[in-house]
């Protein structure tokens, strides 16, 4: 069985300043985990994908996830909060036969 | 342009009503999924589908049909809509059953309102 949780259902930062939005997962094997993004009035958008080549994985828009075995984390992060980063992210894990598991949301506010 | 194309964006009806949701994708993929998302649930599979005439329940089946008749299109049937079917309904589809080397490419989502 597999699970995903995000940790934070908002999270806010200034323009300019870094953004940390987390995901913890559980698995009973090496999973399959992806962040996706999804704008208001749109479908979500894949930004990253962890293939388990490395534990540090670089997405679109400047956004990087880091894979933490020992935590059983795969935070997503990004130097500098751009206001068109205003959005609802989505930690995922699975796949395939098993299926997807979709965390429940974190919405990013950035303030100017 | 390769899309996921769903209609209507948005939908108002009442209960009892039968109603379809037209999902079509244009990049030749073999899996193709429904989901709803609803606040603080995040997103709940429905259906799916691993290919033609292929269909399986996801997390949240019952209320819901769908049918895989041809590879470009999965429409979603509420064949007696209930007001707690009130969601916004995403459409997706993906090379090969979500996985890391076929990621999902979302329609921009239907927001149905059961009265």
């Amino acid at each position: 069985a597999q699970s995903v949780t995000q940790l934070d259902s908002h999270v806010s930062v200034s323009e300019g300043t870094p953004v940390l939005l987390r995901c913890n997962y559980s698995s009973s094997y090496s999973p399959s985990l992806f962040w996706y993004v999804q704008h208001p009035n749109k479908g979500l958008q894949l930004l990253l994908k962890y293939t388990s080549a490395a534990t540090l994985v670089k997405g679109i828009n400047g956004f990087e996830a880091e894979f933490k075995k020992s935590e059983t984390s795969f935070h997503l992060t990004k130097p500098s909060a751009h206001m068109s980063d205003a959005a609802e992210y989505f930690c995922v894990g699975g796949g395939g036969a098993d299926g997807l598991t979709f965390g429940k949301g974190t919405h990013l506010i950035i303030q100017p | 342009e390769a899309q996921v194309t769903q209609n209507p964006r948005y939908l108002i009806t009442v209960t009892g009503k039968k109603l379809t949701v037209t999902c079509s994708q244009n990049m030749n993929h073999e899996y193709m999924s429904w989901y709803r998302q609803d606040p603080g649930l995040g997103l709940r599979q429905i259906y799916y589908s691993m290919n033609v005439e292929v269909t399986d329940k996801g997390d949240v089946p019952e209320g819901y049909k769908v049918s895989r008749k041809e590879k470009r299109n999965f429409p979603l049937i509420l064949e007696s809509p209930s007001p707690n079917q009130t969601s916004l309904y995403f459409c997706a589809s993906s090379r090969g059953g979500a996985t890391i080397d076929s990621p999902l490419h979302f329609g921009n989502g239907t927001r149905l309102t059961v009265t």
